[in-house]
């Protein structure tokens, strides 16, 4: 039981149409972090969220954007969809009374 | 921004120690070391953190030299279970950002 759930759990979307993927963090854990993972590679960083303000981002591009919610709740967005956004997209939760992130299971994302 | 290598994968036995050894040359001075495991199609999972020298739990040891350009998760008797692939992370705080590598793929035979 991880404590941080994702939904959906699969979904499939046609290029250059847009999602949202949604994650319910741990009560508390007011970080939030977002993860890119293609199959058979490690996790990519996305972007991090602290207190509903955005305090870190990797290398992606604008289309993808966040939003995090007082009840710890957040949002993934991506826009404009390609081909290769195809991944395991991985919501992970934390606070500063914790060491490291709880990690979701995941949302399949599927673009054709 | 220190980025971190591993070995790509490894085979172990049941019952044996297994030591997984993580390079991170440019890491600097308020990073932390942070080892996740992840099985098939979940998320990671957080397995130990550090900073200097040795911190143990109930589950593994993490083994930091002084210049902590690299360290050391060792998994103690490992069951069939333990098959997953293992990360290295340091936790770059000054900057926010977090990079996993490619991770070590464990594979425990019977």
């Amino acid at each position: 039981e991880t404590g941080v759930t994702q939904s959906p759990t699969h979904l499939i979307k046609t290029r250059g149409q847009q999602v949202t993927l949604r994650c319910s963090s741990q009560s508390g854990h007011n970080t939030v972090s977002w993860y890119q993972q293609a199959l058979g590679q490690g996790p990519q960083f996305i972007f991090q969220y602290y207190r509903e303000e955005e305090n870190g981002r990797g290398n992606f591009p604008p289309r993808f954007s966040g939003l995090q919610f007082p009840n710890y709740s957040s949002e993934l967005n991506v826009n404009a969809l390609e081909l290769d956004d195809s991944a395991l997209y991985l919501c992970a939760s934390s606070s500063l009374e914790i060491q490291g992130y709880t990690f979701g299971s995941g949302t399949r994302l599927t673009v054709v | 921004l220190a980025k971190t290598t591993q070995p790509i994968s490894m085979d172990s036995y049941e019952g044996q120690e297994v030591n997984i050894t993580c390079s991170h040359n440019n890491i600097a001075t308020n990073d932390y070391i942070t080892w996740y495991q992840q099985f098939p199609s979940q998320g990671p999972r957080f397995i130990i953190q550090g900073y200097k020298t040795k911190v143990t739990n109930e589950v593994a040891s993490l083994f930091i030299p002084a210049d902590r350009k690299s360290s050391t998760l060792s998994l103690p008797r490992v069951s069939l279970s333990d098959t997953a692939v293992y990360y290295c992370l340091v936790d770059q705080d000054n900057f926010n950002k977090f990079y996993f590598g490619s991770g070590t793929k464990l594979n425990v035979k019977p």
